[in-house]
């Protein structure tokens, strides 16, 4: 069975950094590319940027990048998404996901169970 | 590419037939889903490519659109639809979500 196991709920400061990560199960992990899709408080969805594990290629939102940096250790089967300097603003509701076909970006099939993460001072 | 979807909120009853539209800001080709999210969980897909449902999908979920005009259509509506649905594009970076249609009981 395909799993993304995401790392729990994190209370931060402003300022300071964080690594959640998405741990997968039950296929090949290098072969599907894993997306990051955020969910600010009471709104949709926006889609952070995206990984192939198998060279590390990354695209991100615009919005995005910068701020944030996507990242695999292929040897665990884990997809990483970290901040050096939070915002208040980063606080949500962060998934990772995973598309349906390998070796494509399309549409995703797979979620993870979701981060919460909370940005307070 | 910009998605805006329409309605952003729309009270149906049990039963009903609803429709909701998402608009892209340039042609997107096939490159289009539809996902399904319910308070606490993660999304779900429902549609893509435009017309086809993923599995498991009932079959009163249908898609149609091309160009910039996509159509989510829900024929009878059930209790376990009320949710709140998102248009995707992926034709080009970033890969945008449309702002969201939530549905709820009349």
């Amino acid at each position: 069975e395909v799993q993304l196991v995401q790392s729990g709920a994190e209370v931060k400061k402003p300022g300071e950094s964080l690594r959640m990560s998405c741990q997968a199960s039950g296929y090949t992990f290098d072969s599907y590319w894993i997306a990051w899709v955020r969910q600010l408080p009471g709104q949709g969805l926006e889609w952070v940027g995206i990984i192939y594990p198998r060279d590390s290629g990354v695209e991100y939102s615009p919005s995005m990048e910068g701020h944030v940096t996507i990242s695999v250790d292929q040897s665990i089967n884990t997809a990483y998404l970290k901040w050096n300097s939070l915002k208040a603003s980063d606080s949500g509701i962060y998934y990772c996901a995973r598309p349906s076909l390998p070796g494509v970006v399309n549409v995703l099939h797979k979620w993870g169970q979701g981060t919460v993460l909370t940005v307070s001072s | 590419i910009q998605l805006t979807q329409s309605p952003s909120f729309l009270s149906a009853s049990v039963g009903e037939r609803v429709t909701i539209t998402c608009r892209a800001s340039q042609a997107i080709g096939s490159s289009f889903a539809w996902y399904q999210q319910k308070p606490g969980k993660a999304p779900r897909l429902l549609i893509y490519d435009v017309f086809q449902l993923d599995g498991g999908v009932p079959s009163r979920f249908s898609g149609s659109g091309s160009g910039t005009e996509f159509t989510l259509t829900i024929t009878s509506l059930q209790p376990e639809d009320f949710a709140t649905y998102y248009c995707q594009q992926l034709h080009l970076y970033p890969l945008t979500f449309g702002g969201g249609t939530k549905v709820e009981i009349k």
